[in-house]
């Protein structure tokens, strides 16, 4: 089945440590997204990916990075994790038209000891 | 700005309709509704579209009134597996695909 995947399902990471998670989709998605959602909280967007275009959000801190090297990967990198950065991690996908509809891999939850 | 949702929560019976607002300080291109369960990623309930119609299957339909800035979500006769968190996603400009989500509206159905 076409979906969206998100490895690893769990990860944790020390204080400072860097540290990837990664998404891939097999439905050809051109739109990505990278959002960190806090418990009890709402998913807050921090990049998203128009095709190639990369948006950053204002409020995204610089220890953020993103990398999408072709349609069907994206990366997001924490330079330098705090505590304050343990969170589910939402990647998305959308194609551009009239349907729009988002679809959501499962999240990677980050623990930062 | 993050648009918000009222109520916060609410609890209801099975067989019980429940009305879920959603409301933006910015004019609204479109909305999507999603519900997320515990632990789980959001799932996608369905999309409105600035001009478009009145929206619904079964027994959860949306509106969204653009002069307003607003969209609520209606779910009828409600049944267990409707538990979970509702939001809203807003997108404020036609092309952007920038979607910003809602304050949340924890809903708890008993039976």
């Amino acid at each position: 089945d076409a979906m969206v995947i998100q490895n690893p399902r769990y990860q944790v990471t020390q204080f400072g440590k860097p540290v990837t998670l990664s998404c891939s989709q097999t439905l050809n998605h051109n739109v990505m997204y990278w959002y960190q959602q806090k418990s009890s909280q709402a998913p807050k967007l921090l990049f998203h990916y128009y095709d190639k275009d990369f948006n950053n959000e204002a409020d995204t801190p610089d220890n953020f990075q993103s990398r999408r090297p072709n349609t069907s990967f994206c990366f997001l990198d924490i330079r330098s994790p705090g505590l304050g950065d343990a969170a589910m991690y939402l990647c998305a996908t959308t194609r551009t038209g009239d349907s729009r509809e988002q679809y959501f891999g499962p999240g990677t939850r980050l623990t930062v000891t | 700005q993050q648009p918000v949702q009222s109520p916060q929560a609410v609890i209801l019976r099975e067989g019980e309709d429940a009305v879920i607002n959603c409301s933006s300080s910015k004019a609204l291109y479109s909305v999507h509704w999603y519900r997320q369960k515990h632990g789980e990623a959001p799932v996608f309930l369905m999309i409105l579209l600035k001009g478009g119609e009145q929206k619904g299957h079964e027994k959860i339909s949306a509106s969204f009134n653009e002069k307003k800035q607003q969209s609520s979500l209606y779910l009828t006769a409600s049944q267990l597996s409707y538990s979970g968190t509702y939001f809203c996603g807003t997108d404020t400009t036609s092309g952007t695909y920038k979607y910003i989500f809602g304050t949340g509206t924890r809903l708890k159905v008993l039976a």
